[in-house]
């Protein structure tokens, strides 16, 4: 599965967008991108994935660029309780085995009141 | 929906003995359940994948003698950290990866709230 590139941390103003980026250049035609989030001391939270369009469900949007090199999750109003590492994986999603996610280190966004 | 429970929630043992670790997914039927461990401000690392009724597929460098995986039913799989020493203190997690929900490849996968695990 391809590798993912995120920034170790970010900021985020309490009600602002939070925006979190993620570069996945070696990304292949049937890999997903898939975003989890880690709030400390608990399982991570499964937040969104796509495949190449871009996607909005209750928590987040997820923006893919057109080469899928790269995509952008968006909080649009943070608050406190979204402080967490947030983690981008791709991978395949044939289900069963190939299921398997392999965290890299995330970004810790830390929402600042 | 899509609930994953972990039993017990933190565990304290000496060393030299067992403990079991329980991951069920309450609401749903998993075919396929992950064992992840996670040492203090480190990202999951990824152990096992089982599969009901067969045998654990361990990723590389994990002991599969040491770390025994069961996965007798499609809502429960047990972790078991045989000889447990002070080294393998972490933070284990579980997951499960709903077997299906009419959205065929949307496999997400829905995880435990982890069991932390302290040897003496």
């Amino acid at each position: 599965d391809a590798k993912t590139t995120q920034p170790t941390s970010m900021d985020c103003a309490e009600g602002r967008a939070a925006n979190l980026p993620c570069n996945h250049s070696t990304i292949s035609g049937n890999e997903y991108v898939y975003w989890y989030r880690q709030i400390h001391s608990q399982g991570p939270q499964y937040i969104i994935h796509g495949l190449k369009n871009n996607e909005t469900n209750e928590m987040a949007s997820l923006i893919i660029t057109e080469d899928r090199k790269s995509s952008t999750l968006i909080l649009p109003h943070a608050t406190l309780r979204d402080t967490a590492v947030y983690y981008c994986i791709v991978r395949r999603n044939y289900g069963g085995a190939t299921n398997k996610l392999i965290f890299g280190t995330g970004t810790l966004l830390a929402v600042q009141p | 929906g899509a609930v994953v429970s972990q039993h017990p929630s933190r565990v304290i043992c000496k060393s030299g003995t067992s403990v079991k670790i329980e991951c069920r997914s309450l609401d749903f039927q998993a075919t396929t359940m992950f064992w992840y461990r996670q040492f203090p401000k480190k990202s999951l690392m990824l152990m096992a994948t089982s599969n009901e009724g067969s045998k654990a597929t361990y990723e590389q460098g994990v002991e599969k003698d040491k770390f025994l995986i069961n996965h007798a039913s499609l809502t429960l799989s047990t972790l078991t950290v045989t000889s447990a020493h002070p080294e393998d203190s972490s933070f284990y997690i579980c997951s499960a990866s709903i077997r299906d929900r009419g959205l065929a490849f949307h496999n997400e996968q829905f995880f435990g709230p982890g069991t932390r695990l302290t040897v003496l």
